[in-house]
């Protein structure tokens, strides 16, 4: 079946330490995003990529950084350098560019401090 | 798990009752929008969406209706099930800046059997 997959579910991260979580996605789309979301908020854009080898940061991309060397590939570096990193981790992709296009979701990871 | 509904406005309906979840938005060059379910612990699904030259759209058992004058979108769930209790929010393409979707904080429907 077509869709996103992104792992590990769960990640600990020990003070000091950068974490990558996976997201991989099978739809061919051209866009991958990567959403963070905190209790009762809504989703904040941290980095999106319209195109290989191409990306830009969203609203709150500080403490975090992404590459994007094949289409079906978008992983997220939570770094050391981000103070609050307890969240849930949303990665979603695009047909198209844009924000005319549904987005479609992973199942997300949720990240928690030891 | 930690649930992502703390905090959010709840609506709260029997089943087989029709539910109306609203969403407000700010900005008159949105042109897109989508509804989606987010069930606890899961990522958000897409429901319906509608463009801006639409003021109604229906699919199988929600519709969704958008009046531009007052910047406001409504996302009805007719003969409401257990299985639609979830968190709902809507989203847009506010056509401004780098171009891609803006989320609302959500609504929680709970449906009682």
């Amino acid at each position: 079946d077509g869709g996103i997959t992104q792992s590990p579910k769960y990640l600990f991260r020990k003070e000091g330490q950068n974490v990558t979580l996976s997201c991989e996605q099978n739809l061919n789309h051209d866009a991958m995003y990567w959403y963070r979301q905190d209790p009762g908020q809504g989703l904040r854009l941290i980095y999106y990529s319209q195109i290989v080898n191409d990306f830009q940061k969203g609203d709150i991309a500080e403490g975090y950084s992404v590459s994007r060397e094949k289409k079906e590939s978008f992983p997220l570096t939570v770094t050391s350098a981000q103070k609050n990193p307890t969240a849930f981790y949303l990665c979603a992709s695009s047909l198209g560019q844009g924000g005319e296009q549904p987005q479609h979701f992973g199942d997300g990871t949720r990240l928690s401090i030891l | 798990g930690e649930s992502v509904g703390l905090h959010l406005p709840t609506l709260s309906v029997q089943e087989g009752d029709n539910s109306i979840i609203n969403c407000a938005y700010s900005n008159s060059a949105s042109d897109y929008f989508i509804w989606y379910k987010q069930e606890s612990g899961k990522g958000p699904q897409f429901i319906i969406d509608i463009r801006s030259n639409m003021d109604k759209r229906q699919g199988q058992r929600v519709t969704v209706l958008l009046n531009k004058t007052v910047k406001h979108l409504s996302l009805q769930i007719a003969a409401t099930q257990p299985g639609d209790s979830a968190v709902y929010f809507c989203a847009e393409n506010r056509n401004s800046g780098y171009s891609t979707l803006t989320f609302g904080k959500g609504t929680m429907l709970l449906v009682s059997p």
